[in-house]
């Protein structure tokens, strides 16, 4: 049982919007620190987004900060990535990952992630 | 912003060691992890706190950080082993995950 999966991508016209989501299974979600990681194509990983177990604390990478917003539900055992005015260069396949407390912790699940094109 | 510096490819022979190295201003004081990405696939951490390791992790993998400069080392180097590492650290001063630029190793 693959515990995390990614949906949503696409493609999508510079400007638009688009969230991503992804399910978790086998582990105990709200325990997790979630992140989103992006990797351009033929380029290396660029870590985005990160929330903590309980969505209090929210942290982006500069290149996204005021256009992505991070958010989790746990009932539901999900994360969300909504992504605002995407830009060309926001085109990537995006990993969510999971990583216990403290912030310093490694990513030790990924899913497989999703392709998203940002394009006219 | 944390910047951490890795060589964009190293080579080894078959049964040779591997170093690939991770740069970043004292990264000594940080907790580095490495991860492992073969092509079409997600990362897989292989090293994590500086040099402990997941289970399912061969031995051979094994990693050092002292100074400025953090290290993994990959023993008796296997044609597998064939993949794109990136070191990886939470940068505190910015409250940034931060990502080495990765390092293809190649296996000749």
């Amino acid at each position: 049982q693959v515990p995390l999966v990614e949906s949503g991508g696409g493609v999508v016209q510079p400007g638009r919007s688009l969230r991503l989501s992804c399910a978790a299974s086998g582990f105990t979600f709200s325990s997790f620190a979630m992140h989103w990681v992006r990797q351009a194509p033929g380029k290396g990983l660029e870590w985005v987004a990160l929330i903590s177990f309980d969505g209090r604390n929210k942290y982006y990478a500069d290149s996204v900060k005021g256009r992505f917003t991070v958010s989790r539900d746990n009932s539901k055992n999900t994360l969300y990535l909504q992504m605002n005015s995407l830009r060309a260069e926001d085109t990537a396949v995006y990993y969510c990952a999971s990583s216990m407390i403290p912030l310093w912790s490694p990513f030790d699940y990924w899913g497989q992630g999703t392709l998203v094109t940002v394009s006219s | 912003s944390y910047v951490l510096a890795q060589p964009p490819s190293v080579s080894v022979a078959p049964g040779q060691t591997a170093s690939i190295t991770c740069g970043g201003n004292n990264i000594g004081y940080k907790s580095v992890h490495w991860y492992q990405q073969r092509p079409g696939q997600a990362p897989v951490v292989v090293v994590y706190d500086d040099s402990d390791r997941p289970s399912g992790i061969p031995e051979r993998f094994s990693g050092s950080s002292s100074g400025n400069t953090a290290t993994l080392t990959i023993s008796r180097v296997e044609a597998g082993d064939e993949a794109d590492y990136y070191c990886q650290v939470w940068d505190s001063s910015s409250d940034h995950q931060v990502f080495g630029g990765g390092t293809k190793l190649t296996v000749l």
